[in-house]
């Protein structure tokens, strides 16, 4: 049974620091893994998906990784911003129709 | 862009009461799913459908709860007697037809409130 979990389940960072979250999954037959982002109260921004033959995914300040190996991913934001203040969620895919969430890390960038 | 919208945004509902929850999924996706977040919890999966059945149902979606995709376009979640712990926020989302690349589209969400 896949189980989800990310660290640190809260950070709170000044303006202009790189950062990394981390998210592991105990089964590495996943077919793709996908960061999202949720302010509070609202729905779930996709960020960035990496199926499982990539290493790496970029979207602007924010670049993913996988290995599935070691059934870890990492999301790494650069240069941060008060705005990327939100609570940001992993889902890993194993083709068991559905996607297993994480329980999210909530980001606190403090200007 | 295609998305996946949702309705109503809100729904409050009194115990014991049915609701409807809509979902218009992106227009070729071929694969529908349901999730909850309860506040302050993960999000959790319902259930998918596919072919006009059920694929998979989590330990969640018990008798209480029915999917539909009564025309077409709209793919609906039913709870027929609401409970206080129905109370959550309810995701919509759709995938493609490649098996294996499946990435799920969510829409906004409904915060259903059952008092």
């Amino acid at each position: 049974k896949q189980e989800v979990t990310q660290i640190p389940a809260a950070l709170s960072v000044p303006e202009g620091e790189n950062l990394v979250l981390n998210c592991s999954f105990t089964d590495s037959a996943i077919y793709n893994l996908q960061w999202f982002r949720q302010d509070p109260g609202k729905g779930l921004t996709s960020l960035l998906l990496i199926q499982s033959s990539q290493r790496e995914q970029t979207s602007g300040r924010l670049n993913a990784s996988l290995d599935k190996s070691s059934g870890r991913s990492t999301l790494y934001i650069a240069a941060s911003q008060p705005g990327d203040s939100a609570t940001y969620l992993c889902a890993a895919y194993s083709g068991t129709y559905k996607y297993i969430f994480g329980t999210g890390t909530r980001l606190k960038v403090l200007a | 862009e295609p998305e996946v919208t949702q309705t109503p945004s809100h729904q409050v509902t009194q115990m014991g009461q049915e609701v409807i929850l809509r979902c218009v999924p992106i227009s070729n996706h071929l694969y529908f799913y349901w999730y909850r977040q309860i506040l302050g919890q993960k999000v959790e999966f319902l259930v998918s459908f596919y072919n006009n059945e059920i694929s998979e149902k989590s330990e969640i979606f018990d008798d209480q709860f029915s999917v539909e995709r009564p025309d077409g376009s709209n793919f609906t979640l039913k709870i027929r007697s609401t409970k206080l712990e129905d109370s959550a926020m309810y995701f919509c989302a759709s995938s493609g037809a490649t098996s294996g690349r499946n990435e799920q589209f969510f829409g906004p969400g409904t915060r259903l409130t059952v008092l």
